[in-house]
């Protein structure tokens, strides 16, 4: 069975510092890669996909993320956060179904 | 285009009772999802539904069940239910089966006492 690990529960960084959020998954086929985020108050909204091709992904607002096969990741990133990106942000793999990390809550310090 | 409409938003039952809540799709998306969120178990897959007929299924009771109506709206139906079946009810659709861009609905509150 596959399964997706966030080992950052809770990430407080300052306005403008740089984002890593990292996600490993255990599976040994193709799998699709997705990032999702919640803001507060609101759906889970999709931030970017991988599904195939080239392994740095670019999704809305700035965030990126890259697929490493090797070391079965796919860690988001943004260079530069702002306070707007205060949210709870999930890794999720899956192909017929989608199986979700438990979510890292970033705050952003003004 | 609206987006995933789920009903009702909030709902308090007792042990026991059951509960079935509503999903409509985003108009053309065919395939329906519903997960469970709570704070200890995050996001888990409970079932998907597309045509009609449920394609995948994940490690729930028999309690927890589902169907698809032919203008893909949804169901989920919970019997007898417990007090750890209180969480986020999420349904996502997207426009074909297996295809996972998913879009998530609001949720559904549920709490049992």
């Amino acid at each position: 069975a596959q399964s997706v690990s966030q080992h950052n529960h809770h990430v407080i960084l300052s306005e403008a510092a740089s984002l890593e959020l990292g996600c490993n998954y255990s599976y040994g086929g193709t799998v699709n890669l997705f990032w999702y985020v919640q803001y507060p108050g609101q759906h889970l909204q999709l931030l970017l996909k991988y599904f195939s091709g080239d392994p740095l992904v670019k999704g809305i607002k700035g965030f990126e993320a890259e697929f490493i096969k090797s070391k079965f990741s796919f860690n988001l990133r943004k260079p530069s956060v702002q306070w707007s990106d205060t949210a709870e942000y999930f890794c999720a793999v899956g192909l017929e179904k989608l199986t979700f990390g438990t979510g890292t809550r970033l705050t952003i310090i003004p | 285009k609206a987006g995933v409409t789920q009903t009702p938003r909030y709902l308090i039952k007792t042990r026991g009772q059951q509960v079935t809540l509503s999903c409509s799709p985003i108009s053309g998306h065919r395939s329906v999802s519903w997960y469970q969120q709570t704070p200890g178990q995050g996001l888990q897959f409970l079932f998907e539904y597309f045509s009609e007929t449920q394609r995948n299924k994940g490690n729930f009771p028999g309690r927890f069940s589902g169907r698809q109506f032919s203008n893909s709206r949804s169901e989920m139906n919970v019997s007898t239910l417990e007090l750890g079946d209180s969480a986020l009810y999420l349904c996502a659709s997207s426009l074909m089966a297996g295809n996972n861009e998913q879009y998530f609905g609001p949720g559904t509150r549920l709490t049992v006492t």
